[in-house]
């Protein structure tokens, strides 16, 4: 079946920059989504991106997709302690998602 | 944005018990609902999908008979823990997915079940 891999933790510092990566295997995808979930709240979708783009840009947020390795990252420029949060990577199935298990990021100033 | 809302937000009963879990899209009319399970420090799980006026299709593993899912109108999908145990305790979440919004889902709050 589908699988989506993200790496569990990811620590920085106030103002650096941010890169959370995921792997994914459904080629057939047609969106890639980034959603964050904050402690004790619900899921809130940051960006997506079309199958058929490699880059998309955000205000503070880049996504990157590698088609070819199915490969997709998330960068957030100028971190800040507002964004610590778990960030979950999705393909679309259909018309469902299918999440990874999420990357903790943590972010000291 | 678009707005779904979950109620309840949390949820303590005694096993044995049924619990019922609404979800709503407030502004926007939803064909289709999805149901999430989250275990902790886990991902979410798609538990089944939703169709207004149709029965909803489980995935591998659900009990059907235990988690009842209900989509009587455009804006209402409920879940029913039929029978909880507490290995049923877990956060639940649901998601709407907009006609013509290029694929994007937007998701409740999410309700915390607790059996005791």
């Amino acid at each position: 079946g589908e699988d989506v891999e993200q790496s569990l933790f990811l620590s920085v510092r106030e103002g650096d920059s941010s890169v959370i990566n995921c792997t994914y295997t459904d080629s057939s995808s047609t969106y890639l989504y980034w959603y964050k979930q904050e402690p004790g709240a619900g899921l809130q979708l940051l960006t997506y991106i079309f199958s058929n783009m490699d880059m998309k840009q955000d205000q503070r947020l880049t996504v990157l997709l590698n088609k070819k390795d199915k490969h997709l990252s998330l960068r957030i420029a100028d971190t800040q302690t507002g964004d610590s949060a778990i960030y979950f990577c999705a393909e679309s199935e259909g018309t469902a998602l299918i999440f990874g298990k999420g990357t903790t990021l943590s972010v000291s100033s | 944005g678009a707005v779904v809302s979950q109620h309840p937000s949390r949820v303590i009963c005694k096993s044995g018990t049924s619990v019922k879990i609404e979800c709503r899209s407030l502004d926007f009319q939803a064909t289709t609902m999805f149901w999430y399970r989250q275990f902790p420090k886990q991902s979410l799980m798609l538990m089944a999908t939703s169709n207004e006026g149709s029965k909803a299709t489980y995935e591998q593993g659900v009990e059907k008979d235990k988690f009842l899912i209900n989509h009587a109108s455009l804006t209402l999908s409920t879940l029913t823990v039929t029978s909880a145990h507490p290995e049923d305790s877990s956060f639940y979440i649901c998601s709407a997915s907009r006609t013509g919004s290029l694929g994007e889902l937007f998701f409740g709050e999410g309700s915390r079940l607790t059996v005791l």
